[in-house]
């Protein structure tokens, strides 16, 4: 079993709808969350970060943990066009390193 | 202030030969890590470099290795190349080994192995 589990998608909304990303993981222990957006030809760009459970808002932009069934959640709000890419949910190994999950490709249309 | 960068973009190497890409860190970071993204797959760690020293492996075999210089500029080299090396590498840069939460990423190298 993988550390930390994505659907791949491609998931396909249209402009101004709720999104809602979803990960799994697999060690109850685990306490330390982020949220990578990644767009074609570019390097992943850190989005949010999150500890344990409860909720983090950022602009249109929230970050979930729910540690009873192990789940992490990023919901975007009115997403636009723009908001168009791969994310990728992440958790922190030995401190440093970043383990992420396969990513879930997300297309906004207009 | 400049990001991180890398170079070359892309690359096309055959099976057997050896390659080594470039990584420029961050102005003011001395931490950088490097990961195999393979296409459909989220980022895997190779190693880290903090202050010129090796400060953790993923699980890559001994022909993956690597350096940092005395300005944090970071390269990654494999040898023996195979066909399932073909990936994008990204290079993440931090301010030191500890901060989890500022890996700053580059855009990459994609490296194809005919």
């Amino acid at each position: 079993q993988k550390e930390v589990e994505q659907d791949p998608g491609p998931l396909s909304v249209p402009e101004g709808a709720i999104v809602s990303l979803n990960c799994t993981y697999s060690n109850s222990a685990f306490q330390y969350f982020m949220w990578y957006r990644q767009y074609s030809r570019k390097g992943p760009e850190l989005l949010m970060y999150t500890y344990s459970s409860g909720n983090k808002e950022d602009g249109r932009f929230t970050a979930q943990v729910d540690k009873s069934s192990k789940y992490i959640s990023l919901f975007i709000r009115d997403s636009q066009p723009s908001d168009s890419a791969t994310y990728l949910c992440a958790r922190p190994y030995n401190t440093d390193k970043l383990i992420f999950g396969t990513g879930t490709r997300l297309q906004v249309f207009p | 202030e400049t990001g991180v960068t890398q170079s070359p973009t892309h690359l096309i190497k055959t099976r057997g030969q050896q390659v080594t890409l470039r990584c420029s860190s961050q102005s003011g970071h001395n931490t950088v890590s490097w990961y195999q993204q393979a296409l459909g797959q989220g980022p895997q760690f190779i190693f880290q470099y903090y202050r010129e020293e090796e400060n953790g492996r993923g699980n890559f075999p001994p022909r993956f290795s690597g350096l940092q210089f005395p300005n944090y500029s970071s390269e990654l080299n494999v040898n023996a190349l195979e066909l399932d090396d073909s990936a994008l590498y990204l290079c993440a840069s931090s301010l030191a080994s500890g901060n989890t939460d500022t890996q700053y990423f580059g855009p990459g190298t994609r490296l194809t192995v005919l």
